[in-house]
């Protein structure tokens, strides 16, 4: 079974950029990595699927980057309302169903 | 534009069963491909994966949680419902209904809080 890793928290100052990691424990191969935003008390929102793709008013502050079994979600341009959990995703063949990674906080300093 | 809603108690007992409703707009559970699943998250932990349900009827459950789950569809009244026995307060969790277009869980529900306490 895929366990996807993220770091529990990165931070970085407005305006400054940061990546949130996400490690798969085998190849995630064919199965792409998604992001969803959360921020808090409100719902998950999808912000890049099929490893680099935004969905219509994603702002192309963010980008995504998938190679190997490590997928990456970069946030350019950090702003106060980007603070919110990120969670990586991706399609598990075996369960025939989505596994989440375990979320990285970002706080905006 | 799409959008779901869960529905359900907000309180349930101990070794009860939930049963909770997504009730959705503007796409059809009958169209090919579609499919709608759940996702549950305890307060501050991670998300969760239940189950979900396609078009065809085809269903999957999360190995750890499948013989307590039960999902089903009502194409006619644009439901999915979920069904979960045998209830724990680990279980108390945010439950989540989501749309699913090519495996990717694209538009959300606003949650449903579910506590489970005597």
């Amino acid at each position: 079974q895929s366990v996807l890793t993220q770091p529990p928290s990165v931070s970085g100052t407005p305006g400054q950029r940061v990546n949130i990691s996400c490690s798969g424990s085998r190849s995630i191969g064919f199965n792409s990595i998604n992001w969803y935003q959360q921020v808090p008390g409100t719902t998950p929102k999808l912000l890049i699927y099929n490893a680099n793709q935004r969905p219509s008013g994603v702002p192309d502050r963010f980008s995504g980057s998938q190679s190997g079994t490590s997928a990456s979600l970069a946030i350019s341009g950090l702003q106060s309302e980007d603070e919110a959990d990120y969670y990586c995703a991706t399609w598990d063949d075996s369960l025939n169903g989505p596994v989440f990674g375990g979320g990285t906080k970002l706080t905006v300093l | 534009q799409i959008t779901l809603k869960e529905s359900g108690p907000t309180l349930v007992k101990p070794t009860q069963t939930l049963t909770l409703t997504c009730t959705f707009s503007d796409f059809s559970l009958s169209a090919s491909g579609v499919g709608v699943g759940w996702i549950r998250q305890p307060p501050g932990k991670a998300l969760e994966w239940l189950a979900l349900i396609y078009w065809n009827d085809d269903k999957h459950y999360s190995p750890s949680l499948r013989s307590r789950l039960t999902i089903t569809k009502d194409t006619s009244k644009n439901h999915v419902v979920l069904t979960m026995t045998n209830m724990d307060p680990v279980d108390t969790a945010t439950y989540y209904c989501a749309h699913i277009n090519s495996r990717v869980f694209d538009i959300w529900g606003q949650g449903t809080m579910v506590t489970v306490s005597s």
